[in-house]
C-alpha cells in the first residue's frame, strides 16, 4: 500500500542539529521530497533526492536516505527560529502523477 | 520562478452554497493539482489533470468537481457546500519536462463552510 509516516511534532533549541525522519513503503518510489510549509503558506520544496541516491546535502540541510528500510530524514543544521515550520516528507512512484504526502512534522525552534 | 496564485486566501461560505476556488499557473504547466488539508491528515489529493480539458479523480473526490478550460487554470468547485468542507485547499502544478517531478504549490485557499 501507499503510506508515507512522519512524526508529528519535534522541538530543538536555538543552534542545534533538528532531524525529521519519514518512513515510506512504496519501494518502486523514484523521487522522495522535502517540502517546508510556513504559516499561513503553501508548500515549498526544500530538497529532492533520486531513489537510488544515498545522501544529498545542501548547505545546512543533509538528506539521508536508507533504501533497504525505506527510511528518509532531514537534517537542519544549526536550527534557527526561522525554521519553525511543517515539514512534509513525500515521494512519488516511478512514472505516476500521484505525490504520496506524509501528514507532516511540526518543528518548534526555543530560542 | 514559477508562480502559481489561488483566487483567495480565505473564504467563508454557508452550507449549500456553490464555491468556485480558481488556481492559475504561469510556467505552462501540463500538471495540474487540487489538494486538501487537514491537520494531522496532510495533503490529499481531490482531483487532478494532465492536460487541458483532461482530469482524474484523486483520493477524495466526492463532493467535488474541477474545470480545465486552459491550461493555466485549473478550478475546484464544490457543488453543495457542507461544513466537513472546511479546510485548507491547496492547488500545485508540475511540469512533465523537468528532470525531477517537483511539484511547485499556491499560497492556498482556507475555506469555512458556516
Amino acid at each position: 500500500g501507499e503510506d508515507v509516516e512522519q512524526s508529528l511534532f519535534l522541538s530543538v533549541r536555538e543552534g542545534d542539529s533538528s532531524v525529521i525522519n519519514c518512513t515510506y513503503t512504496d519501494s518502486s518510489s523514484t523521487y522522495l521530497y522535502w517540502y517546508k510549509q510556513e504559516p499561513g503558506a503553501g508548500l515549498q520544496l526544500l530538497t529532492y533526492i533520486f531513489s537510488n541516491m544515498d545522501m544529498k546535502q545542501d548547505q545546512r540541510l543533509t538528506v539521508l536516505l536508507n533504501k533497504k528500510d525505506k527510511h528518509l530524514s532531514l537534517r537542519i543544521a544549526d536550527t534557527q527560529t526561522g525554521d519553525s515550520a511543517i515539514y512534509f516528507c513525500a515521494e512519488t512512484k516511478a512514472g505516476g502523477f500521484k505525490t504520496i504526502f506524509g501528514a507532516g512534522t511540526r518543528l518548534f525552534v526555543k530560542a | 520562478d514559477v508562480k502559481v496564485t489561488q483566487s483567495s486566501r480565505y473564504l467563508v461560505k454557508r452550507t449549500g452554497e456553490k464555491v468556485f476556488l480558481e488556481c492559475v499557473q504561469d510556467m505552462d504547466h501540463e500538471n495540474m493539482f487540487w489538494y486538501r488539508q487537514d491537520p494531522g491528515l496532510g495533503l490529499r489529493l481531490i482531483y487532478f489533470s494532465y492536460d487541458v480539458k483532461m482530469k482524474e479523480k484523486g483520493d477524495i473526490p466526492e463532493g467535488y468537481s474541477v474545470s480545465r478550460e486552459k491550461k493555466e487554470r485549473f478550478s475546484l468547485i464544490l457543488e453543495s457546500a457542507s461544513t466537513n468542507q472546511t479546510s485548507m485547499y491547496l492547488c500545485a502544478s508540475r511540469t512533465t519536462l523537468a528532470s525531477t517531478d517537483t511539484q511547485y504549490f499556491g499560497p492556498g485557499t482556507r475555506l469555512t463552510v458556516l
